[in-house]
C-alpha cells in the first residue's frame, strides 16, 4: 500500500533557529502534498497544500514566510520553520494523495514532534 | 464551507460490546468521507472510506461505516470492541477537491 515517510520523528531546537521536516511519498507519485498541525488533544488544522512545481497554497492565518513549503519532485515535499519560537511547538503531519489513485485516499507520515526550547 | 461534527469527545466500552463513534458531515456537492485512526505521538492511520457505491462500507481491524445521506452521517462501528482499538478517532470529508477537513476527534477507550 502508499506509505509516507515523514523525518524527523522528533526535533528540538532553539529559539531563533530553523528546523526542515520531509515527507516522502515512497511508492507513489504525489502531485499534491497537505500539511497539518496538530496541537495537544486538538484535531489536525490544515496549514498549506502543496503543489509539485509551484507555490503553495497557505491556509487564512499561516504565515508563508514562517513556514516555508518546497515541493521540487512529485514525492518530496518539505517544511522549513523559519526563525522558530516556543510557540511553534506543535506535532506536524504531512499526508499526500497517489497521483494516480485520487480515490484511494490520503495517506499520512507518521508525524514531527517539534520542541522549541 | 465544509464541516465534521464528531460530538463525542470520548466514548468508553467494555471489551466484547459493540462499539459507535459518531460523526455527522456538511459538504456542497458529493461526500468523500473517511475515518483515521491515531495513537499517541503518531500519525494517522486510514481505517476506511466512503466515495460511491454501497453505503455500508467496511474496512480495516473488523471496523465498518455506514453513510446515511439523509442524516449526513457517517458513525463508526465495530460489533465486538478490543483494549488495543483504545485511541483517537478522527471522521474527515472532503467535497471531491483536494482538501480534507476533520473532526474535532474522539478518543476511545475500552476497557477489560
Amino acid at each position: 500500500g502508499a506509505v509516507v515517510s515523514q523525518h524527523p520523528s522528533r526535533v528540538i531546537c532553539k529559539s531563533g533557529t530553523s528546523v526542515k521536516i520531509e515527507c516522502r511519498s515512497l511508492d507513489f507519485q504525489a502531485t499534491t502534498m497537505f500539511w497539518y498541525r496538530q496541537f495537544p488533544k486538538q484535531s489536525l488544522m490544515l496549514m498549506a497544500t502543496s503543489n509539485e512545481g509551484s507555490k503553495a497554497t497557505y491556509e487564512q492565518g499561516v504565515e508563508k514566510d514562517k513556514f516555508l513549503i518546497n515541493h521540487a519532485s512529485l514525492t518530496l515535499s518539505t517544511l522549513t520553520v523559519t526563525s522558530a519560537h516556543p510557540e511553534d511547538s506543535s506535532f506536524y503531519i504531512c499526508s499526500a494523495r497517489d497521483r494516480d489513485r485520487p480515490n484511494y485516499g490520503y495517506t499520512f507520515g507518521s508525524g514531527t514532534r517539534l520542541t522549541v526550547v | 464551507a465544509q464541516s465534521v461534527a464528531q460530538p463525542e469527545d470520548q466514548v468508553n466500552v467494555a471489551e466484547g460490546n459493540p462499539l459507535t463513534v459518531k460523526c455527522t458531515y456538511s459538504v456542497s456537492g458529493n461526500p468523500y468521507l473517511f475515518w483515521y485512526v491515531q495513537y499517541p505521538n503518531r500519525g494517522l492511520q486510514f481505517l476506511l472510506k466512503y466515495i460511491t457505491g454501497d453505503n455500508l462500507v467496511k474496512g480495516s481491524y473488523g471496523f465498518e461505516a455506514e453513510f446515511n445521506k439523509s442524516q449526513t452521517s457517517f458513525h463508526l462501528k465495530k460489533p465486538s470492541a478490543l483494549v488495543s482499538d483504545s485511541a483517537l478517532y478522527f471522521c474527515a470529508v472532503s467535497g471531491g477537491g483536494n482538501k480534507l477537513t476533520f473532526g474535532t476527534g474522539t478518543q476511545l477507550k475500552v476497557e477489560l
